[in-house]
């Protein structure tokens, strides 16, 4: 049971760079998120998604978009990079969103140059 | 939105040893999990616990709902302990996303 996936795990890329994050979940999970995590802090959620074509903002959404074109899959894009995006970004989900806790990936560490 | 705070920011002990660390929060929650992120950066989940008491074998935690706090026990420590422990709730009043504290640097020395 591979629960939940990040690919990729590390990328590097410049300012103005687009790319896409995939997250993968295999629990059957309603609710999936993306979050960010900056040196010292705890994690900010960016956007989320409570169901299959969904989604919804959190506390940081600028520079980001999000899809969840299959229940399995939460995808996140940068559509033009930036050196404050610079972060680890963690994705999660759960059955519901009140009842049960957050299972989280591992994790992918983007550099903006 | 909810104000979710941690303590000690930093904590530094010999194996073996005891520790708490506390987690407070402004408003009321009808969720609280504690996680621990490892030196390699992976997060688990401890525990779901919006009240009372779990524990799992050198792991408890203790949430005390009325007086908005929460404590999560490690005994007889373990290099493996070490990390980051962070606190994440959700508010009964706000937007029902979890809000995660700045968390708790526990360091075990062998």
């Amino acid at each position: 049971n591979a629960g939940v996936t990040q690919t990729p795990k590390f990328r590097v890329l410049k300012t103005g760079q687009s790319m896409t994050l995939l997250c993968a979940q295999d629990m059957n999970h309603e609710y999936m998120y993306w979050y960010r995590q900056d040196p010292g802090m705890g994690l900010r959620l960016i956007h989320y998604s409570v169901g299959e074509g969904t989604t919804a903002k959190g506390e940081v959404p600028d520079g980001y978009n999000v899809s969840r074109l299959k229940k399995q899959n939460f995808l996140l894009g940068l559509e033009s990079a930036a050196p404050s995006q610079t972060s680890v970004y963690f994705c999660a989900s759960s059955y519901t969103r009140l009842d049960q806790p957050q299972h989280f990936g591992d994790g992918t560490r983007l550099s903006i140059l | 939105g909810i104000q979710v705070e941690q303590s000690p920011p930093d904590l530094i002990l010999q194996e073996g040893a005891n520790s708490t660390l506390r987690c407070n929060f402004s408003d009321s929650v009808n969720n609280l999990q504690w996680f621990h992120q490892n030196p390699w950066g992976q997060l688990i989940n401890l525990f779901y616990i919006p009240s009372g008491t779990k524990q799992n074998g050198r792991l408890s935690a203790t949430t005390v709902a009325t007086e908005r706090y929460s404590l999560l026990y490690i005994s007889s420590s373990q290099t493996t302990d070490s990390g980051v422990y962070f606190c994440a709730v959700i508010s009964n009043f706000g937007n029902e996303k979890l809000t995660f504290g700045t968390g708790t640097r526990l360091t075990i020395i062998p």
